[in-house]
């Protein structure tokens, strides 16, 4: 398996609070991704980073933030938790050829 | 805008059959195309690509697929189905240009009968 963690990999979280998930790589890849997935809207991308300090928005980005001060790490905040973003939170990273690794995931649930 | 069309949400199957799942895509230059499997409770894991050449992917596991750019289609298939093949499926396509970031199907959940 390539070599990425995200944690935590389970968090409960009231409405209104800030929550940060990490993801860590050890593979020196370039890009890092955040996905969300959903019932029935398979994986959907929430930001992405093409290098450090690098990043940029995906198709569902409203509601989070991202920061990359290292290769290695790739965060994403949800700036205040609601019900909707209750999910299930994939990093991924790349070298650059589009074929993506996938962490095992964070559970994420927000009450 | 590029896009994943998976038909089937779900499809039961049973063991030793053969399994054929869909996936229709939308983009306008020449598709990157993958395909993912995922147990529950896992992260996902890659079965088989297409970036060029021979339309007939082999993959892990004995998957293969079959992009056919006249229907937009890159199929997965697989001669006999095993117990453990049960899991979700996506379909994913990306380019080499812009983001570089895939865009996923809704995906395919198999069941196999015993």
């Amino acid at each position: 398996d390539a070599g990425i963690t995200q944690s935590p990999r389970h968090k409960v979280t009231e409405t209104g609070t800030p929550v940060t998930l990490r993801c860590h790589q050890t593979e020196n890849h370039r890009y890092m991704y955040w996905y969300r997935q959903d019932p029935g809207h398979g994986l959907r991308l929430i930001h992405y980073s093409y290098g450090v300090k690098d990043t940029d928005k995906g198709e569902v980005s409203d509601g989070y933030s991202v920061s990359r001060s290292k290769t290695e790490d790739f965060l994403l905040t949800l700036e205040s938790a609601t019900s909707s973003q209750t999910s299930v939170y994939f990093c991924a990273i790349s070298s650059g050829d589009l074929e993506a690794f996938f962490g095992q995931g964070t559970r994420l649930t927000v009450v | 805008a590029q896009s994943v069309t998976q038909p089937d949400i779900h499809i039961t199957v049973s063991e030793g059959a053969s399994l054929e799942l869909r996936c229709n895509y939308s983009y306008g230059a020449t598709p990157y195309l993958f395909w993912y499997v995922q147990s529950p409770g896992q992260g996902l894991q890659l079965l088989l690509k297409y970036f060029s050449g021979d339309t007939l992917v082999q993959g892990i596991k004995g998957f293969e697929a079959e992009f056919k750019r006249s229907q937009s289609s890159f199929n997965l298939r697989k001669p006999s189905v095993h117990w453990s093949d049960a899991a979700e499926y996506f379909c994913a396509v990306g380019a080499l240009t812009g983001r570089r970031a895939l865009t996923f199907g809704s995906g395919t959940r198999l069941q196999v009968q015993p």
